[in-house]
């Protein structure tokens, strides 16, 4: 059974920083995607990584995909007020079913 | 491009009572739907997978005679959660797949609440 595990679940941070939110998932998968929600409202996607080595940015965020580690990392550069959200890694299972990891709740402060 | 909704977007009912959810592909065609359940504060856990024209999979432990999915037609498939119970109140989201792209898209999601 594919398994998705991210750390760390809360993660506080000071405006102006730097962090690393981790994704592994413990068998061979394609895909992997990175998704933040707001409280109350759906997924929003950020990230598809689809090949061994993709690094993918936008803005403050890149995304980049291991598959051999089966390891997916976000990073956070000069983190602002504006990121606070849950960010949700997801990993394709056998019958494209996803499967998501537990979330990393993630509150910048001023 | 790219849109799926959701209706309704947010629903109270009475225990014993059965609540349908729409879920619609507004412009592609949705070989492949998903339904996804969030309790608070936790992560998204797949209900089941519904092909259009066929009956649903549901995933382990989730009861199909309590949680009905119909997909059929290539833009909606629903949900109806029958003889609710209050701990069936949660949020319930839906993604659609075209089958011919490997990403899903997300509805905005429904919020079931059973009193």
């Amino acid at each position: 059974e594919l398994k998705v595990e991210q750390n760390p679940l809360f993660l506080s941070m000071q405006e102006g920083k730097n962090y690393t939110i981790y994704c592994n998932y413990s068998t061979t998968s394609d895909r992997l995607y990175w998704y933040r929600q707001d409280p109350g409202k759906s997924l929003e996607s950020l990230f598809v990584l689809l090949s061994n080595g993709a690094v993918k940015q936008e803005g403050r965020l890149m995304a980049s995909l291991d598959t051999k580690a089966r390891l997916s990392t976000l990073h956070i550069t000069a983190a602002v007020h504006d990121l606070s959200a849950t960010y949700f890694c997801a990993v394709d299972g056998n019958n494209n079913d996803m499967r998501f990891g537990a979330g990393t709740r993630l509150t910048v402060k001023p | 491009g790219a849109v799926v909704s959701q209706h309704p977007s947010w629903v109270i009912c009475k225990s014993g009572t059965s609540v349908k959810i729409e879920c619609r592909s507004l412009d592609f065609q949705a070989t492949t739907m998903f339904w996804y359940r969030q309790f608070p504060k936790q992560s998204l856990m797949l209900m089941a997978t519904s092909n259009e024209g066929s009956k649903a999979t549901y995933e382990q432990g989730v009861e199909k005679d309590k949680f009905l999915i119909n997909h059929a037609s290539l833009t909606l498939s629903t949900l109806t959660v029958t003889s609710a119970h209050p701990e069936d109140s949660s949020f319930y989201i839906c993604s659609a797949s075209s089958g011919r792209q490997y990403e899903q898209y997300f509805g905005p999601g429904t919020r079931l609440t059973v009193t």
